[in-house]
């Protein structure tokens, strides 16, 4: 069974920090792997989709990362703002997908 | 606008009652899955459909049925709620077994049993 395993599952920077953010999982036979994003009592938007075939993907101030021999990625966003509080989460899978817990974060303005 | 649609947003029941959540995409994915959301954990799997007439479990199928007779929708249904199935409940879509276009994620049910 797949394990997604994310930390820190809290973090609290001030802006202009660049924030840095990881997730491993435990089967590295993955078709791809996805970040979201979540505010409070909201669904769930897709920020980032990196293939297995793919080392990274970037759109703007984030840039993700995937190792799959070593079961990680890491999303890195760039001069955070205030408007980048919420939670992360991060998914692995095909059509079915394993999530980790996530990560919250709160930029400090 | 295209999309997947959940209805209804919101939902108090009582212990014992069963109701049926609904799905529905415009976009011709065939894949669709259901998720829950607890507190303090990551989504998980409840079931999931690869086509028309074709279902699975996921991870916690226990007091939920589905069924896909059409592309477009795919109920949950809860057969007699329970409070452990208080949550928030995802619906979600894919074009491909690769999901190599990503994902579509409706807005969310959030069930309340009491």
């Amino acid at each position: 069974k797949q394990e997604v395993t994310q930390i820190p599952a809290a973090l609290s920077v001030p802006e202009g920090e660049n924030l840095v953010l990881n997730c491993s999982f435990t089967d590295s036979a993955i078709y791809n792997l996805q970040w979201f994003r979540q505010d409070p009592g909201k669904g769930l938007t897709s920020l980032l989709l990196i293939q297995s075939s793919q080392r990274e993907q970037t759109s703007g101030r984030l840039n993700a990362s995937l190792d799959k021999s070593s079961g990680r990625s890491t999303l890195y966003i760039a001069a955070s703002q205030p408007g980048d509080s919420a939670t992360y989460l991060c998914a692995v899978g095909d059509y079915k997908l394993s999530f980790g817990a996530g990560t919250t974060v709160t930029v400090r303005a | 606008n295209a999309g997947v649609t959940q209805t209804p947003k919101f939902q108090v029941l009582k212990t014992g009652q069963s109701m049926t959540l609904q799905c529905a995409q415009d976009m011709n994915h065939e894949y669709m899955s259901w998720y829950r959301q607890d507190p303090g954990m990551g989504l998980r799997l409840i079931h999931y459909s690869v086509g028309a007439g074709i279902t699975d479990q996921g991870e916690v199928p226990n007091g939920y049925n589905v069924s896909r007779s059409t592309t477009e929708d795919f109920p949950l249904r809860l057969l007699s709620a329970a409070p452990s199935q208080t949550s928030v409940y995802f619906c979600a879509s894919s074009y491909s077994r690769t999901a190599a276009y990503g994902y579509t994620f409706g807005s969310g049910t959030r069930l309340t049993v009491v």
